[in-house]
């Protein structure tokens, strides 16, 4: 089915450890995002892409790595996982057609770090 | 800081009353974007409005772009069980060239039987 999928959906892990999350869409985009959701602060931009092997921080980039060497994977790694880390993790991608900056979102992927 | 700020933070109504939602900045959007998000799912785009003043409506919700484009509402016409999520919006700055998307901190709706 066309979309963006999230892997996985839950996963626990231990501090220290790393832990990739990943992202795949079917629509081409060029942008890709991944946010972070926690109560009281809202979605939060982690790092974005506007094409493959173009990549930026964004609000809250450390502890995170990504890569994109192809158009429809965007995955991301924690280095080394910490509790504050423990949140819900959300995957976009974008459509841009003039002054429109419609985002499509995965499901989400549930870490939690013990 | 959010560049956003969306009030109220929690909202619960009867089925059948009316409800809005406020999506204020001191800033200026070239477009300012609406999402529901019910549990374990991700934001699903309600709605894109763009131009100062517009005014959508998709079925019970009529959604209003300020004049000035600096602010939005959303309002829900005899609300349903199924109108319950959390409320985003999102906008980007004009002065970002990546075009970013901000999000409010959302307005969590539930609408009781």
């Amino acid at each position: 089915d066309a979309g963006i999928t999230q892997s996985p959906r839950y996963k626990i892990t231990e501090t220290g450890r790393q832990v990739t999350l990943m992202c795949h869409q079917t629509w081409s985009h060029s942008y890709m995002f991944w946010y972070r959701q926690d109560l009281g602060h809202g979605l939060r931009l982690i790092y974005y892409s506007a094409a493959a092997d173009i990549t930026d921080k964004g609000e809250v980039p450390d502890g995170y790595v990504v890569s994109r060497s192809k158009t429809e994977n965007f995955p991301l790694t924690l280095e080394s996982a910490t509790r504050s880390q423990t949140s819900v993790y959300f995957c976009a991608s974008r459509l841009t057609s003039g002054e429109m900056y419609e985002q499509y979102f995965g499901p989400g992927t549930r870490l939690t770090v013990t | 800081t959010q560049l956003l700020e969306q009030s109220p933070q929690f909202l619960s109504i009867q089925e059948g009353e009316n409800l809005t939602v406020y999506c204020n900045s001191s800033s200026v959007f070239s477009s300012l974007q609406w999402y529901r998000q019910e549990p374990g799912e991700g934001p699903v785009l309600l709605v894109t409005v763009v131009t100062g003043g517009e005014v959508k409506k998709l079925k019970r919700l009529t959604f209003q772009f300020g004049d000035a484009r600096k602010d939005s509402s959303l309002h829900i016409t005899a609300a349903q069980p199924g109108d319950t999520g959390l409320y985003l919006c999102a906008a980007h700055a004009l002065t970002d060239s990546w075009g970013k998307l901000q999000f409010g901190a959302g307005t969590q709706v539930v609408v009781t039987p």
